[in-house]
């Protein structure tokens, strides 16, 4: 099973400054990634698959990056709707395995 | 419109079964694998199960494994989560999910299963 490791557990930042959150897979997942975002008492969001593609309706603000076993999403101007938790899964290998999750406060 | 709705959560006893559903509706129902992912309170999002879109082929987490069975009535474009022998540590909310073949596109609002005596 491939373990999805996020970094950092939380992560302060300021509204309008740049977020950049991290996921490391135990092997290479090619840019089989996606990210999502969950709000308190709300169901996951999908934002980002293929490692970097948006989903449908998702701002352009947020972004993805990397391939392999290194992948970041960056949120270049934070907005207060976008404080929440976000979580990177791969669906390169079975079974899909999720990261831990990282959750991005006001600072 | 996708909409997932699931219901059939609750509060069951130890050792107890509880049958989950999940309504789908604004797609080709048959077109998906469709997945079982549930988060305990507090906690990260774990997947439990899936299947084929044809229903003749399932997975399970083995957590849940000879415990849970997932099914699909393609006629009434419903997904089914039967949980058997419930434990203190299946807690957790429940969505059912689309899986888009590139990530999990659409969630459910999610249905919370209480294990508790």
């Amino acid at each position: 099973e491939i373990v999805m490791t996020q970094s950092p557990a939380t992560l302060s930042v300021s509204p309008g400054e740049r977020a950049t959150l991290s996921c490391r897979a135990s092997q290479s997942v090619s840019s089989t990634l996606a990210w999502y975002q969950q709000k308190p008492g709300q169901a996951p969001r999908f934002l980002i698959y293929g490692a970097s593609t948006r989903a449908t309706g998702i701002p352009a603000r947020f972004s993805g990056s990397g391939s392999g076993t290194e992948f970041t999403l960056t949120i270049s101007s934070l907005q207060s709707e976008d404080f929440a938790v976000y979580y990177c899964q791969q669906y390169n290998n079975w079974p899909y395995t999720f990261g831990q999750g990282t959750k991005l406060e006001i600072k | 419109e996708v909409q997932l709705v699931e219901s059939g959560g609750g509060l069951v006893q130890p050792g107890g079964s509880l049958r989950l559903s999940c309504a789908a509706s604004g797609f080709t129902f048959t077109s998906y694998w469709m997945h079982w992912v549930r988060q305990a309170p507090g906690k990260g999002l774990v997947w439990v199960s899936r299947i084929n879109g044809d229903g003749s082929s399932t997975s399970y987490a083995d957590s849940v494994k000879g415990r849970f069975t997932i099914s699909r009535d393609n006629a009434k474009n419903t997904l089914y989560l039967q949980m058997n022998s419930l434990r203190a540590e299946d807690t957790a909310v429940y969505y059912c999910i689309r899986d888009s073949y590139e990530g999990f596109d659409y969630w459910g609002q999610g249905t919370l299963v209480t294990v508790s005596s």
